[in-house]
């Protein structure tokens, strides 16, 4: 089975964008479906992002999710960031012999 | 509307075993693969295992074969998911969560509020 590597730690101020990546080690990204989820502090994680860029209902658009197959990758956008998106951010595929595989997680600050 | 209501708190021993509850209520309970994934304290989400909807058949994550069984009742909507021979390291967190789709790559869109396991001597 393949890797997701996301940055351990990202940091923006208030009302800017940020962007998280999450590559894959072996295999084509675009040969699976990412999903993206949210865990604020405390919380269960939740789902923000699914099939790659497709947003659950009652998830603001200020989220966005795409591929970047030449660096086989996803990554997910936060644009005009408020202080309650903190917290910790995983993508999550598919592999062969696991059907979950989870990024090891981007905690996010917004200072 | 959707929930999923785990078992509280547990502390054993090492070497014991536990099992975990998970009641699923506000949606056709037999509809949809389950998911268990764990989280160590100020660590990564870990997936374990999952169970269909016919709750005949479970897939477990390689590193828990043989430790891990997954199984639920359908006469009260319950999965639960037993790990024995617990070490200090399974300490964490421990989700059921729903899976909403039957695609190859599953969307893990309701999660149970989790349940601390704590193993220690």
């Amino acid at each position: 089975n393949f890797v997701l590597t996301q940055p351990h730690s990202v940091s923006e101020s208030p009302g800017k964008t940020v962007t998280i990546s999450c590559t894959r080690s072996s295999g084509n990204m675009a040969s699976s479906a990412v999903q993206w989820y949210q865990q604020r502090p405390g919380a269960v994680p939740t789902n923000i992002i699914y099939e790659d860029k497709e947003r659950p209902s009652g998830v603001p658009d200020r989220f966005s999710g795409s591929i970047n197959s030449s660096s086989n990758s996803a990554s997910l956008t936060i644009s005009g960031l408020r202080t309650e998106d903190e917290g910790y951010y995983f993508c999550q595929s598919d592999g062969s012999d696991h059907p979950v595989i989870f990024g090891g997680g981007t905690k996010l600050t917004v200072l | 509307q959707v929930q999923l209501v785990q078992s509280g708190a547990e502390v054993k021993k090492p070497g014991a075993s536990v099992k975990v509850s998970c009641r699923a209520s506000g949606y056709s309970f037999a509809d949809y693969n389950t998911h268990w994934v764990r989280q160590a304290p100020g660590q990564g989400l870990e997936w374990m295992g999952m169970t269909n909807p016919g709750g005949d058949r479970s897939t477990y994550a390689g590193k828990f074969q043989g430790r891990v069984t997954m199984t639920r009742d359908t006469s009260t909507a319950t999965y639960y998911m037993e790990l024995s021979y617990l070490r200090s390291e399974d300490t964490a967190f421990y989700y059921c969560a729903r899976d909403l789709t039957f695609d190859p790559s599953p969307i893990l869109d309701y999660w149970g509020q989790g349940t601390l396991v704590t193993v220690s001597s």
